[in-house]
């Protein structure tokens, strides 16, 4: 079957450093979506990845290893604001995403 | 900018009730999805469309209707609510598949009684 495999929640502190994995097992593989999603409102999206790597964007990187089947979506210089929860998809071959069931993430002062 | 719109926010519906959900986009999108979200599990797609007067099942479409009235608009419709669709409705479009992001509509949250 497709799986898609996140912490439940994690925590951090305000200004740190806080790295989300996500691992998948899908039918063929078209891409891994990281989307936020804060509390009671709709997600955003964040970033895609469809080759190895690591994409940088401001704050936010995610990575990539197709051969591991794993995502990880690292956030630096962490600000209140990011509290939310952070939902990791992946696209299969019949371009269905496969959504995870999301990490909350909890900032602390 | 509107973006993704969908009615209504909230709706406490008895057992056996239908109702419709209306989401329309302003982005000139031909994707547009319907998904349900739960406490625990990762969204899951109710139905989708490709473009105007096309639609398909996902992964829940059982007890489920849609229609894509337009290319603005795709509705979703609930024919005899039971109280397991209690969960939060989110509309999305999507420009394409492939590295394109999907825009939300802000949910709409169904109790089912």
């Amino acid at each position: 079957g497709q799986n898609i495999d996140q912490p439940t929640e994690m925590t951090a502190t305000e200004g740190a450093i806080v790295q989300i994995n996500c691992t998948y097992q899908t039918s063929g593989f078209n891409g891994l979506f990281w989307y936020q999603q804060h509390a009671g409102e709709a997600p955003t999206f964040l970033s895609y990845n469809v080759l190895d790597g690591l994409e940088e964007k401001g704050r936010f990187s995610s990575f990539l290893s197709r051969s591991k089947g794993y995502s990880y979506l690292l956030l630096k210089e962490l600000q209140m604001k990011d509290s939310a929860s952070y939902l990791c998809a992946a696209l299969d071959s019949n371009y269905q995403l496969i959504w995870g069931a999301g990490t909350k993430l909890i900032i602390k002062p | 900018n509107a973006g993704v719109t969908q009615t209504p926010k909230f709706r406490v519906l008895k057992t056996g009730q239908s109702m419709t959900l209306l989401c329309a986009q302003d982005m000139n999108h031909e994707y547009m999805y319907w998904y349900r979200q739960d406490p625990g599990m990762g969204l899951r797609l109710i139905h989708y469309s490709v473009g105007e007067g096309t639609t398909a099942k996902g992964e829940v479409p059982d007890g489920y209707n849609v229609s894509r009235l337009n290319k603005r608009e795709f509705s979703l419709r609930l024919e005899s609510a039971a109280p397991s669709q209690t969960s939060v409705y989110f509309c999305a479009s999507s420009e394409g598949i492939m590295n394109t992001e999907a825009f939300f509509g802000q949910g709409t949250r169904l109790t089912v009684v």
